[in-house]
């Protein structure tokens, strides 16, 4: 069966501070990868999808990267934090060709002081 | 631009009675709708979708309704249980988007004994 790891599950950092993520998809093969954040308040926005290694889309300008170095690890980074990149953070997973039934992690809560 | 719109941000029920979860969208290339369950501190999890070439879609308990013309969906929990109580978040897709998913804000529901 498929898992998907995340982690670390609670997360506080100063502003000015950098950030990784890291997710990890256990018993699927090749699978497409997304970040989504959930900020206070709002819904799940989609910050970025891949469909493979080294491919990676970003659907809003932020201040955060995301990495696929190998078929089922996605990382999330950023070089300086700000304030209102805190949320709650998820990693989910997709079989490939109609993407909708996403499987998810169980999130990273980001807090920024 | 809210592409996806859950307006109640909370709903209360007696344990037995009728939940409704309604959820709006706007761009009438969807064709694909989903909902999704979050309990705190967790990722979501599938709960039950929809065609955009059915009108009705029943798994156990839980019912999703479609209006295309009012753009408009909702879920139905019959009965309510306390272990509904969740944050319940609507999601859209165009296949024309490749699949990815658009999220309402969620409605948190809860289900008193």
């Amino acid at each position: 069966s498929q898992t998907i790891h995340q982690w670390p599950a609670t997360l506080v950092q100063p502003v000015g501070s950098p950030l990784s993520l890291e997710c990890t998809v256990e018993g699927t093969s090749n699978p497409n990868l997304y970040w989504y954040r959930q900020a206070a308040g709002r819904g799940l926005q989609l910050l970025f999808y891949s469909v493979g290694i080294g491919q990676i889309s970003s659907e809003v300008p932020q201040n955060l990267s995301a990495s696929r170095p190998q078929d089922r690890q996605f990382i999330l980074s950023s070089k300086k934090l700000l304030l209102s990149d805190s949320g709650f953070y998820l990693c989910a997973w997709s079989v490939l060709g109609r993407n909708e039934k996403l499987f998810f992690g169980s999130g990273t809560q980001l807090s920024v002081l | 631009d809210q592409q996806v719109k859950q307006n109640s941000p909370s709903l209360s029920v007696q344990e037995g009675r009728i939940s409704i979860l309604n959820c709006d969208y706007t761009n009438s290339m969807f064709d694909y709708f989903l909902w999704y369950k979050k309990y705190p501190a967790e990722g979501p999890t599938f709960l039950i979708s929809i065609s955009s070439i059915k009108d009705k879609n029943e798994d156990g308990r839980f019912t999703v309704f479609l209006n295309k013309s009012a753009k408009h969906l909702s879920l139905h929990i019959v009965p309510s249980q306390p272990g509904d109580s969740a944050v319940y978040f609507c999601a859209a897709s165009a296949v024309s988007n490749t699949g990815k998913l658009i999220f309402g804000q969620g409605t948190t529901l809860q289900v008193k004994p």
